[in-house]
């Protein structure tokens, strides 16, 4: 039972690149979620989807896109990488309702240089 | 900015001694977590407490909740050294979103 598998799980940028960070959950959950984690600190939503074809800022949004390409998947864009992306990128998944628990993937490591 | 404010921010204690943790948060909430994150991984999901209740119990793990004082404490008893780990709690607001704390870093000495 795979759950949020997430890809790739280390990455080094120079300055101005572009990438995606994918994400893909078989859990058939509604939503999903990109945080960030900066050391020391809790995670700061990026982005979140509430259901296929929708989705929102969270708090810390600038620099980044996201699609909802399916059910399964959601991926995140840095269009031009800036030092301050270098972090650590969740993905989560939940079902949603009234519990809203959410699972998380093992994390891709950024390093924008 | 984030809602849930953490304390302490590291803990250190012996095997087998209990280890305590608060969260305190701003806002009305729908329900508060618990999380777990072993160093290199993502966060795993522990317990959850509903805003109308006011302790919950899993195994060693004892989660309260005064809605009064907006503060959640987590237990954990008879500590052990794979509890070594940080600990974050999340508040549910609504609209299928949850705000992390800063988290507790519990350390368990052997």
């Amino acid at each position: 039972n795979a759950g949020v598998t997430q890809t790739p799980k280390f990455q080094v940028l120079k300055t101005g690149q572009s990438m995606t960070l994918q994400c893909a959950q078989d859990m058939n959950h509604n939503s999903m979620y990109w945080y960030r984690q900066d050391p020391g600190m809790g995670l700061r939503l990026i982005y979140y989807s509430a259901s296929e074809g929708t989705t929102d800022k969270g708090e810390v949004p600038n620099g980044y896109n996201v699609s909802r390409l399916n059910k399964r998947e959601f991926s995140l864009r840095l269009e031009s990488a800036a030092p301050s992306q270098t972090s650590v990128y969740f993905c989560a998944s939940s079902g949603g309702g009234t519990k809203n628990i959410q699972y998380f993937g093992a994390g891709t490591r950024l390093s924008v240089l | 900015s984030q809602q849930g404010e953490e304390d302490p921010q590291a803990l250190s204690i012996q095997e087998g001694e209990n280890a305590t943790m608060n969260c305190s948060y701003k806002t009305s909430i729908n329900n508060l977590q618990w999380y777990r994150q072993n160093s290199g991984r993502g966060l795993v999901h522990l317990i959850l407490i509903r805003s109308n209740e006011r302790e919950k119990h899993s195994g060693r793990l004892r989660v309260t909740l005064d809605t009064s004082k907006k503060s959640s404490s987590l237990l954990i008893t008879a500590s052990r050294a794979a509890d070594t780990a940080s600990y974050f709690c999340a508040t549910d607001q609504g609209a299928q979103k949850l705000v992390f704390g800063q988290g507790t870093r519990l350390t368990i000495n052997p």
